[in-house]
């Protein structure tokens, strides 16, 4: 059961526009929420992070939502660059003492 | 810092034969994370330690795969006997204790493991 969901396996957007990639959850008990980004042939690396106390959290192009009654997080990068053409994790934990929970990753393409 | 270690970065083997994957974490980071990524599956974690402790081996697929950390620095993940299902690239992780366990993880390149 995948307790982590991003319903969209590739996303394609142009230059300059906003990118949002969707992630969806299940366990009502998540408390934290994270993005990681990877590159081909690396390993994923920390992006941003969000607790549950939180509806927001901004850091310079990527901004995180969170909407709790709906179990859904979204991640906004604006503008899109074409650095940022990589797969994207959505993440979840129980608390900041618990194991993360991956979903299963978007690909981003940014179109020249 | 040299970051995440994992060796080999690639590896072929043919079915019933064992393999094993290696790992050095960042220096001072004293958890560490062993996670499997798969199309079907995703990003999923296999077992992680703390302190060279294992705290949660629940994602180890079955008594095939085990993983050992016997110090600080570095830590195994085998397979033995292989089977072609096993085929991923596996990822080691670390973090450091203060920042809470799911604070960032620093992963390393991964293995792509090919099992034939």
């Amino acid at each position: 059961d995948q307790q982590v969901k991003q319903n969209s396996p590739s996303l394609s957007v142009q230059e300059g526009r906003i990118s949002i990639l969707n992630c969806d959850y299940t366990n009502s008990m998540f408390d934290y929420f994270l993005w990681y980004k990877k590159y081909p042939a690396e390993g994923p690396t920390f992006l941003i992070s969000i607790s549950s106390i939180k509806d927001k959290n901004e850091d310079g192009r990527f901004t995180v939502f969170l909407n709790k009654s709906a179990k859904h997080l979204s991640l906004h990068i604006v503008p899109s660059q074409p650095g940022d053409s990589a797969v994207y994790f959505c993440a979840a934990s129980r608390n900041r003492d618990d194991k993360i929970i991956f979903g299963k990753g978007t690909r981003l393409h940014i179109l020249p | 810092d040299a970051g995440v270690i994992q060796s080999p970065r690639h590896e072929v083997t043919e079915m019933g034969q064992e393999v094993t994957l290696r790992c050095k974490p960042i220096s001072g980071h004293d958890y560490l994370f062993w996670y499997r990524q798969t199309m079907m599956r995703g990003l999923e974690l296999l077992i992680y330690f703390n302190n060279n402790v294992p705290i949660d081996d629940s994602g180890m697929p079955e008594d095939r795969f085990s993983a050992k950390m016997p110090n600080a620095s570095f830590s195994t993940l085998k397979i033995q006997p292989s089977e072609p299902r096993d085929s991923a690239v596996y990822f080691c992780a670390s973090s450091k204790t203060g920042q809470g366990l799911s604070y960032e993880q620093y992963f390393g390149p991964g293995t792509r493991l090919t099992v034939t």
